[in-house]
């Protein structure tokens, strides 16, 4: 079955402790991206991936990091996560030429 | 900034009749249009798209509406079902640039009651 899976669902931590989000697609998609939905701002791009080796930011990336060291993976870390990215995550992929995402079924994180 | 607006937060209407989604976009360089659904502990999944060449899309029960001069896109649904029920986010991208390229709006519940 083609998609996108996220790793974990939910997830409780500490302020400053470091984590990382797993994402992974096996649809052989060559953009990938994160995005965080928070209520009343809708779904907004972290970071995203045109392929292997290649980032860039997106509109809000300040306090995460990614890496595309292989085509299906794309995880997101918080060297040292704070009250405020507490939201809900969502990795998406998409074939070049293709404009609509597949997107994973969510991260709910809570940074106490 | 958002570039992609969605002003109703939720909007409720009974079975059987039609569902009004509205967007509207603030960048004319916008030229690709997608309505994205989102069940409640799930991803949102595609449902429907429109190139700003055209300014109309349908797919069964679903159209979706461009007009470019206004800059603004709805999303109907005819006839509304229980199961239609979901927040609806409308998305917008450039493709000419494949980075950054798509923004969402803060999306509509909509609540289709029997």
């Amino acid at each position: 079955e083609a998609q996108v899976t996220q790793n974990p669902r939910y997830l409780i931590t500490v302020t400053g402790k470091k984590l990382t989000v797993t994402c992974s697609q096996n649809m052989n998609h060559e953009y990938m991206s994160w995005y965080r939905q928070d209520p009343g701002l809708g779904l907004r791009q972290i970071y995203y991936s045109m392929n292997v080796e290649v980032t860039d930011k997106g509109d809000v990336p300040e306090g995460y990091k990614v890496s595309r060291k292989e085509k299906r993976n794309f995880p997101l870390i918080l060297e040292s996560p704070s009250p405020n990215q507490t939201s809900l995550y969502f990795c998406a992929s998409r074939a070049s030429g293709n404009y609509g995402y597949t997107f994973g079924s969510g991260t709910r994180l809570t940074v106490v | 900034d958002q570039q992609v607006k969605q002003n109703s937060p939720s909007l409720s209407v009974q079975e059987g009749r039609i569902s009004i989604l509205n967007c509207d976009y603030t960048n004319s360089m916008f030229d690709y249009f997608l309505w994205y659904k989102k069940y409640p502990a799930e991803g949102p999944t595609f449902l429907i798209s429109i190139s700003s060449i055209k300014d109309k899309n349908e797919d069964g029960r679903f159209t979706v509406f461009l007009n470019k001069s206004a800059k603004h896109l709805s999303l109907h649904i005819v006839p509304s079902q229980p199961g239609d029920s979901a927040v609806y986010f409308c998305a917008a991208s450039v493709r000419l640039y494949n980075n950054n390229d798509m923004r969402f709006g803060a999306g509509t519940r909509l609540t289709v009651k029997p």
